[in-house]
């Protein structure tokens, strides 16, 4: 079963600096990786897509890369600034296989993050 | 429509009622996803629609649970006999894609249905 781990839980820091959240999960067998962010009361913003057979997409000050033998994803966060101040969230699609439902993406619990001023 | 819409963005029940939850995804997406997420708690996958058809349903938490969606766009998820524990946010999403083997593409959410049941 896909097990989607997401270090840290939360995370504080001042504006400007770059940062990095990580994901990790347990089965490699997958079609692709998705970050999302969600702010407090809303729903989940794709953020960016990575497929498998991808290392890396960026857009702004967004990079996120996959490793998928290693089981590995990382967001990195360039110049932070306090309206990036939300949860983010990695999930991720399997490719069908015994056990697994169609259609279902595994997310990690998040990761808070705050961005003070 | 731009983005995946959904109904009623809050609703307040009491316990034993049934309720109704819409949503209208984005157009053109074949595929289309119900979650859950309770407070405190990780996103629970409930079901998957390609087209009209749910080929597994082995995400829905009970009996009290179903969905349907007509015409390959909207969906509604219906539950029944409401308990407290059913209280939480419901989210929809839609994607271009979605293929038997798994492939789901890249997901669009709503705002989410907030749940309270009494």
């Amino acid at each position: 079963k896909q097990e989607v781990t997401q270090i840290p839980a939360a995370l504080s820091v001042p504006e400007g600096e770059n940062l990095v959240l990580n994901c990790s999960f347990t089965d490699s067998a997958i079609y692709n990786l998705q970050w999302f962010r969600q702010d407090p009361g809303k729903g989940l913003t794709s953020l960016l897509l990575i497929q498998s057979s991808q290392r890396e997409q960026t857009s702004g000050r967004l990079n996120a890369s996959l490793d998928k033998s290693s089981g590995r994803s990382t967001l990195y966060i360039a110049a932070s600034q306090p309206g990036d101040s939300a949860t983010y969230l990695c999930a991720v699609g399997n490719i069908r296989g015994r056990g697994s439902t169609l259609g279902r993406l595994y997310f990690g619990r998040g990761t808070q993050l705050t961005v003070w001023p | 429509g731009a983005g995946v819409s959904q109904s009623p963005s809050n609703k307040v029940t009491e316990k034993g009622k049934d309720v109704e939850l819409r949503c209208d995804p984005i157009s053109g997406h074949t595929a289309l996803y119900w979650y859950r997420q309770s407070l405190g708690q990780g996103l629970e996958f409930l079901i998957y629609f390609q087209g009209n058809s749910a080929p597994d349903k082995s995400g829905l938490p009970s009996d009290r649970f179903s969905a349907e969606r007509t015409g390959g766009s909207v969906s509604t998820l219906t539950i029944q006999r409401t308990q407290q524990e059913d209280s939480a946010v419901y989210l929809c999403a839609s994607s271009s894609r979605g293929d038997r083997a798994g492939n789901t593409g890249e997901l669009f959410f709503g705002e989410g249905s907030r749940l309270t049941v009494l």
